[in-house]
C-alpha cells in the first residue's frame, strides 16, 4: 500500500491564479481529510468527507472547494490564490471501522503564494 | 466549536529525563484524544491515543492521560532520548457527534544529549 499520497510537493503561485492539490489514499477508507499547517502552528481543518459525493466544510474553508467523487481521491481546488494561502497542505484518510481511528497523513505540499 | 489548547510551546530536557505536555479542550462532547509527533519537513504520525471511557493509557516509554472532569490530557515521556526531539501534537474529537479534530498549536521539545 502507498498509504496517502499528495502531489505536488511543492508549488509556487502567483497572486489572483488556481490550482488543485491531489490526494488519493489506496486503503479504503470513508474518511478524508485537508488540513493547512502554517508555520509554529498546529492544523487546520479546511474540508472533510465521509465518503463519497459528501464533504462538509471544516474550520477555515474560505477560498477553498472540495469534491470527492470516488473513494481514493480528494482534491482540493483553490480558486484566486492569495498570500494568505501560503502554507503547508497535508491530506489525511481516517478508517472508521471495527472502532479505529487513526489518521494518516501525507507528505503534504509546500505552497507559496507571491 | 472545540477549542484546544496546548502547553509548553517548547520543551528542552535532558537526555533521560521525564517530558510532560499538558493540552485543554473546551467541548465536553469530545471523546477521543491523539497525540501526534511530527518530525522537521515530515508528516504527523499517530504515536498514542485515548478514549474518554479510559483514564490513562501506557506504551513503552509513552503514556497519556485524561481528565475528562478538568477537561485536560497530558502526554508523558520518559526516558527520553535524543530521537524523541520533534514536535507533538495534541488533538481533540467528538468522534460519535462529529468527525472533525481540533488540534493544539504543538509543543517543539528538545532533548539534550
Amino acid at each position: 500500500n502507498a498509504g496517502v499520497t499528495q502531489t505536488p510537493k511543492f508549488r509556487i503561485l502567483k497572486i489572483g491564479q488556481s490550482m488543485t492539490l491531489q490526494c488519493a489514499q489506496d486503503m479504503n477508507h470513508n474518511y478524508m481529510y485537508w488540513y493547512r499547517q502554517d508555520p509554529g502552528m498546529g492544523l487546520k481543518l479546511i474540508y472533510y468527507s465521509v465518503g463519497a459525493g459528501i464533504t462538509d466544510k471544516g474550520e477555515v474553508p474560505n477560498g477553498y472547494n472540495v469534491s470527492r467523487s470516488t473513494t481514493e481521491d480528494f482534491p482540493l481546488r483553490l480558486e484566486l490564490a492569495a498570500p494568505s494561502q501560503t502554507s503547508v497542505y497535508f491530506c489525511a484518510s481516517r478508517d472508521s471501522t471495527g472502532g479505529v481511528n487513526i489518521q494518516y497523513f501525507g507528505a503534504g505540499t509546500r505552497l507559496s503564494v507571491l | 466549536g472545540e477549542n484546544v489548547e496546548q502547553h509548553p510551546s517548547t520543551l528542552s530536557v535532558q537526555e533521560g529525563d521525564s517530558a510532560v505536555i499538558k493540552c485543554t479542550y473546551s467541548d465536553s462532547a469530545s471523546n477521543y484524544f491523539p497525540w501526534y509527533k511530527q518530525e522537521l519537513g515530515k508528516r504527523p504520525q499517530l504515536i498514542i491515543d485515548i478514549r474518554s471511557n479510559v483514564g490513562e493509557k501506557k506504551d513503552q516509554r509513552i503514556a497519556v492521560t485524561l481528565n475528562k472532569t478538568a477537561k485536560h490530557f497530558s502526554l508523558h515521556i520518559t526516558e527520553t532520548q535524543p530521537e524523541d526531539s520533534a514536535v507533538y501534537f495534541c488533538a481533540a474529537s467528538p468522534l460519535v457527534t462529529g468527525n472533525q479534530f481540533y488540534f493544539g498549536t504543538g509543543t517543539s521539545l528538545t532533548v539534550i544529549p
